[in-house]
């Protein structure tokens, strides 16, 4: 499978504990994205990589909540201290960026956490 | 203003008919543009991208007003299969921006 995965697809943790989740991109992408969503809404954005370089991060985005892709590859997804209200399905992306402009997106499977 | 706004639906069409949305976008320089299908409780996948010329799949097709900043998908002969939720995506500045989706019913 050359697809995006995630892992684990499925999450329950208590509040207060931290969680990590894995993303594995299609490996010829350089550009690397997490959302979150929650039911009938859009992904909402977190955050992106170009290669290893986390360029944007969302202003929405609690400082319990970070993100690395140390080798420009697979990328993790902590939250630390987790809330009841981090419940949601956490999803990953990846798409080339060529010199202008991005290219279609495709996402993996998602994880879906839920805090109890 | 939201940057991406899509009419949430849900939009009930019986089957074989043609059902058209739309989506509009704040951003003039906005540079590209999607449409995804998402099934319930599963990820988005790429639909179509939207070309200025706009463009067609098979029964699907989509087109981009740039004057009027909207982007619609039309689909035809429509099946129970196209049952799902429509999230419109817009390229601003390098970042994805994506509508809160429009759900679709198609009814035997």
């Amino acid at each position: 499978d050359t697809g995006v995965s995630q892992d684990p697809r499925h999450k329950i943790t208590k509040r207060g504990q931290n969680v990590t989740f894995r993303c594995d991109p299609i490996s010829e992408h350089n550009r690397l994205y997490w959302y979150r969503q929650t039911l009938g809404q859009g992904p909402e954005f977190l955050t992106y990589f170009q290669n290893e370089a986390q360029l944007e991060k969302s202003r929405l985005l609690s400082d319990r909540f970070s993100a690395e892709r140390p080798k420009g590859s697979f990328s993790t997804l902590e939250i630390q201290r987790t809330e009841q209200g981090d419940s949601a399905m956490y999803l990953c992306a990846s798409s080339l960026a060529p010199g202008q402009g991005i290219t279609e997106a495709f996402f993996g499977q998602g994880t879906r956490l839920t805090v109890v | 203003r939201k940057e991406v706004e899509q009419d949430p639906g849900p939009f009930n069409v019986p089957e074989g008919a043609t059902v058209a949305f739309n989506c509009t976008y704040s951003n003039s320089a906005s540079q590209s543009f999607f449409w995804y299908r998402q099934d319930c409780r599963k990820e988005p996948k790429l639909l179509m991208s939207v070309y200025s010329s706009g463009n067609e799949d098979g029964r699907f097709t989509a087109q981009l007003n740039r004057a009027s900043q909207y982007i619609s998908l039309l689909i035809r002969d429509s099946k129970l299969s196209d049952s799902a939720t429509y999230l419109c995506v817009v390229n601003e500045n390098y970042q994805l921006i994506w509508g809160a989706g429009t759900k679709l019913i198609i009814k035997p």
